[in-house]
């Protein structure tokens, strides 16, 4: 089954301790990025990739890192995480269909943090 | 930059009853336009998406048209069901790029 997986689907954590929200996806779709989703705000991009290797900021970067080092996994890394990271996380992929590009999301990720 | 401006919710109806939720946009270019759907406690699904003026995007008896000239994608449904509450999201993809651009969403409860 086509699919983008994320892991964990839920997390509590204290500020400052350094975490890791997976994403993979098995579709080949040389595109990933990540969305955080809030209250009045809907999904903004955080980080996105087109490939392997290459990486680049979306709207609201600060306080997060990603990785592209394989085509299928796009790791959100949240070094020193804050209260105001708390946020429902998404992760996506996508590939052309009828000349328009189609995202495919995951089941997010509710990240509380204290 | 880009935007999309939808309608506050929630909209609340009866089962049955007739669905229009607005959505306008601001874009350079000439963006895809979509409607995604989320259901409670699940991720961003795809519900329909139009490509050029005009177009209709449709899907599970919902229906939305690319109105360049109003820069508009307003979702309708003729008999919404209690199974389609949930929030809707309408997003812009401009040409050469990947990001979507969100509006806020908009919560549907529909009661029996």
């Amino acid at each position: 089954e086509a699919q983008v997986t994320q892991n964990p689907r839920y997390l509590i954590t204290v500020t400052g301790k350094k975490l890791t929200v997976t994403c993979s996806q098995n579709m080949n779709h040389e595109y990933m990025s990540w969305y955080r989703q809030d209250p009045g705000l809907g999904l903004r991009q955080i980080y996105y990739s087109m490939n392997v290797e290459v990486t680049d900021k979306g709207d609201v970067p600060e306080g997060y890192k990603v990785s592209r080092k394989e085509k299928r996994n796009f790791p959100l890394i949240l070094e020193s995480p804050s209260p105001n990271q708390t946020s429902l996380y998404f992760c996506a992929s996508s590939q052309i269909i009828a000349g328009s590009y189609e995202q495919y999301f995951g089941p997010g990720t509710r990240l509380t943090v204290t | 930059g880009d935007s999309v401006t939808q309608m506050e919710g929630p909209v609340t109806l009866s089962e049955e009853a007739f669905l229009t939720i607005n959505c306008t946009y601001t874009a350079t270019g000439y963006p895809s336009l979509f409607w995604y759907v989320q259901y409670p406690g699940e991720g961003l699904q795809l519900l329909l998406k139009a490509t050029k003026a005009d177009d209709k995007g449709s899907n599970k008896g919902f229906e939305a048209t690319y109105r360049k000239e109003t820069t508009s994608f307003h979702l309708e449904k003729g008999s919404v069901q209690v199974s389609d509450s949930a929030v809707y999201f309408c997003a812009i993809m401009n040409t050469g790029f990947q990001k979507l651009v969100f509006g806020t969403g908009t919560r549907l409860l529909v009661s029996p």
